[in-house]
């Protein structure tokens, strides 16, 4: 059982360059979101999408787009990378709303630098 | 002011010790509160959510929650050394589809 799986695990971009992360998750989950990693400021939730169709911001989202391509699959884009997006980006996912108390499962990451 | 908050630490304790971490959260609406750690360079994973005030115990951890003092903390006896990671408190505010995290504690337990 792969749980959540992200691609690349390792990019560098010129700031400038589009890019976009991918990932899916085999557990028939219905919640999926984006979180960034910061040194010392935790993870920041980028994006969310609570089912199919739909997508929210979260607490970060300028720069970034989404897309929920369907139930297994969620993107995020890059359009224009810039320094400040250097970062471990995480994929996550949950059976259902977080506030019902359902358990958020990470991928391994994908560690982005823009130069 | 911080939605969570935890002291960054590094928390150093023995080995056999019972390591104490903390967390401070600001609004009242929490419903449901999550510890996870993360060991460098790998993924958060879950070890203990709690929704209801009091204790909680799963093996060697203990999670309480204190809603009056918007407190939430997890306490690790017997700490070994593979505990040591960074170990993140998160929040989730009722009518809101995502978790809010504290920039983490790192615990480090040596021999």
């Amino acid at each position: 059982n792969a749980g959540v799986t992200q691609t690349p695990k390792f990019q560098v971009l010129k700031t400038g360059q589009s890019m976009t992360l991918q990932c899916a998750q085999d557990m028939n989950h219905n919640s999926m979101y984006w979180y960034r990693q910061d040194p010392g400021m935790g993870l920041r939730l980028i994006y969310y999408s609570a089912s199919e169709g739909t997508t929210d911001k979260g607490e970060v989202p300028n720069g970034y787009n989404v897309s929920r391509l369907n139930k297994r699959e969620f993107s995020l884009r890059l359009e224009s990378a810039a320094p400040s997006q250097t970062s471990v980006y995480f994929c996550a996912s949950s059976e259902g709303r977080a506030d019902s108390g359902n358990t958020i499962y990470f991928g391994e990451g994908s560690w982005l630098t823009v130069v | 002011q911080k939605e969570v908050e935890q002291n960054s630490g590094p928390l150093s304790v023995p080995e056999g010790a019972i390591a104490s971490l903390n967390c401070t959260y600001s609004d009242r609406g929490s419903q449901s509160f999550f510890w996870y750690r993360q060991y460098s360079g790998k993924s958060p994973e879950l070890i203990m959510s709690i929704y209801s005030n009091g204790d909680k115990e799963d093996g060697r951890f203990t999670a309480q929650l204190n809603k009056a003092s918007q407190y939430v903390s997890l306490l690790i006896r017997d700490s070994q050394p593979s505990d040591s990671a960074t170990y993140l408190c998160a929040v989730a505010l009722w009518g809101y589809n995502k978790l809010i995290f504290g920039a983490g504690t790192r615990l480090a337990v040596h021999p």
